[in-house]
């Protein structure tokens, strides 16, 4: 099956620096690509669509100056946290669609804490 | 709008006993539907799926059946297995173009020995 990597898989930082996850698709090309959060015990909130060669749409209510999302490439999309707070702490995961296919294949997600 | 209403859990089985997850979606026209299962400490997986009224997605022992007339796609299982210990869950995706995925809030399932 596709698969979707990320990369780190979790990262502590001190408050007020910024922090890069990569998301990658390994097998497949991936024009858009997904970004959501995830709170403890809570569902995935979708923060942005990441389109290659263009810029990202956000979700309401989600600070495109915070989150800054660049999809390199058809294989590659990174959000960078911006002036990291410990309330940005979560669990990020991405996910990509396969063309052809409806579903949508994520990566296993990445871990941040903000200390 | 469209969402995605799931019971909520955690829901706590004991080996080989009988699993149903309750969901119900609201959405204009006609959704695809999904499971999704997230073990501890990992992304999503996708479970089973289903794009048309009355279709029965399958994998792993698990089903689900789109149910037009009561907007549901609940999911279960036969017999459950500690392995089958996790949070799934059901989502769909909107049918005006694109992939954006709503999600449930997601249940929890515990699976004793």
């Amino acid at each position: 099956g596709a698969v979707v990597s990320q990369h780190p898989s979790r990262v502590i930082c001190k408050s007020g620096t910024s922090v890069k996850i990569e998301c990658r698709s390994l097998d497949f090309q991936a024009t858009t690509m997904f970004w959501y959060r995830q709170f403890p015990k809570q569902s995935l909130m979708l923060m942005a669509t990441s389109n290659e060669g263009s810029k990202a749409t956000y979700e309401q209510g989600v600070e495109k100056d915070k989150f800054l999302i660049n999809h390199a490439s058809l294989t590659l999309s990174t959000l960078t946290v911006t002036s990291a707070h410990p309330e940005d702490s979560s669990f990020y995961i991405c996910s990509a669609p396969r063309t052809g296919e409806e579903t949508q294949y994520f990566g296993p997600g990445t871990r941040l804490l903000v200390l | 709008g469209n969402s995605v209403t799931q019971m909520e859990g955690p829901v706590t089985l004991s080996e080989e006993a009988f699993l149903t997850i309750n969901c119900t979606y609201t959405a204009t026209g006609y959704p695809s539907l999904f499971w999704y299962v997230q073990y501890p400490g990992e992304g999503l997986q996708l479970l089973l799926k289903a794009t048309k009224a009355d279709d029965k997605g399958s994998n792993k022992g698990f089903e689900a059946t789109y149910r037009k007339e009561t907007t549901s796609f609940h999911l279960e299982k036969g017999s459950v297995q500690v392995s089958d210990s996790a949070v799934y869950f059901c989502a769909l995706i909107r049918n005006t173009g694109g992939f954006k995925t709503i999600f449930g809030a997601g249940t929890r399932l515990f699976v004793k020995a």
